[in-house]
């Protein structure tokens, strides 16, 4: 298995609602990432886990929850969103965890979660 | 810190045309290169890599060196179908404290007419 599988795909909700990403892959790989990407833009990183520890968070509002269960499950808590936030919601994986340099396999993607908030 | 310049789209081209998306980068130390592909309305794949200078990524036909002297990783493909049209990003790790952190260029939109 060399994917990253994301549900649901697409996701309208409203600015009261509380819903869940989830991202899962079967590679072994130890760092999972969420990336969020607006159209005509590249991916912005919002978060990184690490050997399912929480080592990076690049400043994102707490109206996102990360959440890493296991190895190979990463989750993304929503709840109070703003329609700013409707965006492509990317999730990556890697066989390299963060912070330990080189990176050279680079990083397997999910087709990502379209999310629409109203 | 690093960062990745792409050569500003769109980018049109007839089919079985010549392509070039240049890419430079600025990095400390030996950055691993990326070139990356998002179909519309999909995730990103990875198209090739090359993880030290002189090294070819090569993919589907595309191509691209990593240049230590130019510090540059463009992309190439000799003959270009309809169904190459995409977003093409480039992109680096670096080495250090950075990690493997991911850096994106801003991306280059190809369309390709039949």
């Amino acid at each position: 298995d060399t994917e990253v599988t994301q549900t649901p795909k697409h996701l309208v909700m409203g600015m009261t609602n509380k819903k869940s990403l989830k991202c899962e892959q079967h590679m072994g790989h130890r760092a999972m990432y969420w990336y969020k990407q607006k159209a005509k833009k590249p991916p912005e990183l919002m978060f990184v886990y690490s050997y399912e520890k929480l080592s990076i968070n690049e400043s994102v509002p707490s109206r996102f929850s990360p959440e890493c269960p296991n190895s190979s499950l990463l989750n993304l808590h929503l709840h109070a969103l703003q329609p700013e936030d409707s965006a492509l919601y990317l999730c990556a994986s890697s066989q390299d965890s963060a912070g330990q340099g080189g990176g050279e396999f680079g990083y397997t993607f999910g087709s990502g979660t379209r999310l629409t908030v109203v | 810190g690093n960062s990745v310049t792409q050569m500003e789209g769109p980018v049109t081209l007839s089919e079985e045309a010549f392509l070039t998306i240049n890419c430079t980068y600025t990095a400390t130390g030996y950055p691993s290169l990326f070139w990356y592909v998002q179909y519309p309305g999909e995730g990103l794949q990875l198209l090739l890599k090359a993880t030290k200078a002189d090294d070819k990524g090569s993919n589907k036909g595309f191509e691209a060196t990593y240049r230590k002297e130019t510090t540059s990783f463009h992309l190439e493909k000799g003959s270009v179908q309809v169904s190459d049209s995409a977003v093409y990003f480039c992109a680096l790790t670096g080495r250090g404290t950075s990690g493997s952190r991911l850096t994106f260029g801003e991306g280059t939109q190809l369309t390709v007419n039949p």
